[in-house]
């Protein structure tokens, strides 16, 4: 079955501090991800995408994400979080048929001065 | 206007009463979504048009009606809603090719709030 699995739902971190988000896929044929954020009352934005070439991505505002086919994973990254950052995060995955995209239930991320 | 906007932005309904949550894309995109989004779940895709057919998850309740008069313009319409189908709903769009490569990439509105009471 297809999946994504976000296993923190909540994280806090402090400002200034490097962030890593969790993202675990199942899917059956080539992978296309993707890293969305939503910010309180507001609608979901794309962050970064990947769908094949250098499994080293990088997004909007300073994020970064990994792919590894191996460990099935693509996971978020930022050296350095700004409180702006604090909003939920969520991963998804999609394939050739666009779209219809599986997404995870989110991470929320605190950040603390 | 640019992007995607969702009109109501909050709504508060009775469980008799029957409403419609409209959204409209300025993107030129040729695919619109609708998603539920409750509280510690994943967006659950509700309908999708796009290319001219439609394709509707088969769990979403007859309740919700979609509406898709042209590539613009979506609209879902709520009858005899229950409480449990408070969330907020995101309307979507992308740029669909047929046959060929899809970016997959979405665009989402802000969203509509609402409230079965």
């Amino acid at each position: 079955a297809q999946s994504v699995t976000q296993p923190d739902i909540h994280i806090t971190v402090s400002e200034g501090a490097s962030l890593e988000l969790r993202c675990n896929y199942s899917y059956g044929a080539t992978p296309y991800l993707f890293w969305y954020v939503q910010s309180p009352g507001q609608g979901l934005q794309l962050l970064l995408k990947y769908f094949s070439g250098d499994t080293l991505v990088q997004g909007i505002k300073g994020f970064e994400a990994e792919f590894k086919r191996s460990q099935s994973s693509f996971n978020l990254r930022k050296p350095s979080v700004h409180w702006s950052d604090a909003a939920e995060y969520f991963c998804a995955v999609g394939g050739l048929e666009g779209g219809k995209l599986i997404f995870g239930q989110g991470t929320e991320l605190s950040v603390k001065p | 206007e640019t992007g995607v906007t969702q009109t109501p932005r909050h709504l508060v309904m009775g469980m008799t009463n029957k409403k419609s949550l409209k959204c409209e894309q300025h993107l030129g995109h040729n695919a619109m979504y609708w998603y539920k989004q409750s509280a510690k779940k994943p967006l659950e895709l509700m309908f999708v048009y796009s290319l001219e057919e439609r394709v509707e998850n088969n769990s979403v309740p007859s309740r919700f009606s979609p509406e898709c008069p042209n590539s613009s313009h979506l609209f879902l319409h709520l009858h005899t809603l229950q409480p449990e189908d408070s969330a907020l709903y995101l309307c979507a769009s992308s740029q669909r090719v047929a046959g060929g490569l899809n970016t997959g990439e979405l665009f989402f509105g802000e969203g509509s709030r609402l409230t079965v009471l």
